[in-house]
């Protein structure tokens, strides 16, 4: 498996409440993505980096901010979490072309 | 906007072939790709296809791409227990630099 862990894999949190989830690569891959996976939606790209603070934005990005001051570690941060982003969150590494590979994955669960 | 839309689920008896399909709207999409998710795990790439290409063949695994219809298909051959999976396909935007799932087609294998 290429180098990528997510933290944490399993959280439960309170609607309202700011919640970090970090992505870490040992691959030094200048790409990286988050992508939220639902039931009938397949994964949706919420944003996605090409190099140190470089980030644009997915296809479902509010609510959603994110930060990569390091090559190895990409956050998504949820302001204040909301009961629709309950999902499971993704991240990858590496360019379309050159094949991405998937981090295990976070529960997240908003109450 | 892109979209690429999938039959939800496919159910075939072990030694059987399966074929699972994929229709996608971006026509100039460069590469198209398969991906296996196992329960609770990550996405796996399972193989990708160049545009111009129509079929390439890996192992037990077969792509199709239609690019006239814009329709793309894998065929497992001799399909085994250990296939149960979900399966994606994926095009990639203009840039190379993001990917748009399916819905991912639900693959069980009766015994």
């Amino acid at each position: 498996d290429a180098g990528i862990t997510q933290s944490p894999r399993h959280k439960v949190t309170e609607t309202g409440t700011p919640v970090t989830l970090r992505c870490h690569q040992t691959e030094n891959h200048r790409y990286m993505y988050w992508y939220r996976q639902d039931p009938g939606h397949g994964l949706r790209l919420i944003h996605y980096s090409y190099g140190v603070k470089d980030t644009d934005k997915g296809e479902v990005s509010d609510g959603y901010s994110v930060s990569r001051s390091k090559t190895e570690d990409f956050l998504l941060t949820l302001e204040s979490a909301t009961s629709s982003q309950t999902s499971v969150y993704f991240c990858a590494i590496g360019r379309a072309q050159e094949t991405q590979y998937f981090g295990p994955g976070t529960r997240l669960l908003v109450l | 906007g892109e979209d690429v839309e999938q039959s939800l689920f496919l159910s075939v008896r072990e030694g059987d072939s399966s074929v699972i399909n994929c229709t996608y709207t971006d026509s100039s999409s460069t590469y198209l790709y398969w991906y296996k998710q196992e329960p609770g795990a990550g996405l796996q790439l399972l193989t990708y296809i160049f545009s111009n290409m129509d079929m390439k063949q890996d192992q037990r695994l077969t792509v199709l791409l239609n690019k006239k219809d814009k329709h793309l298909s894998l065929r497992i051959a001799d399909t085994q227990t250990g296939d149960s999976a979900i399966y994606f396909c994926a095009e990639e935007n203009n840039a190379g630099n993001m990917l748009t799932f399916g819905g991912g087609t639900r693959l069980m294998v009766k015994p």
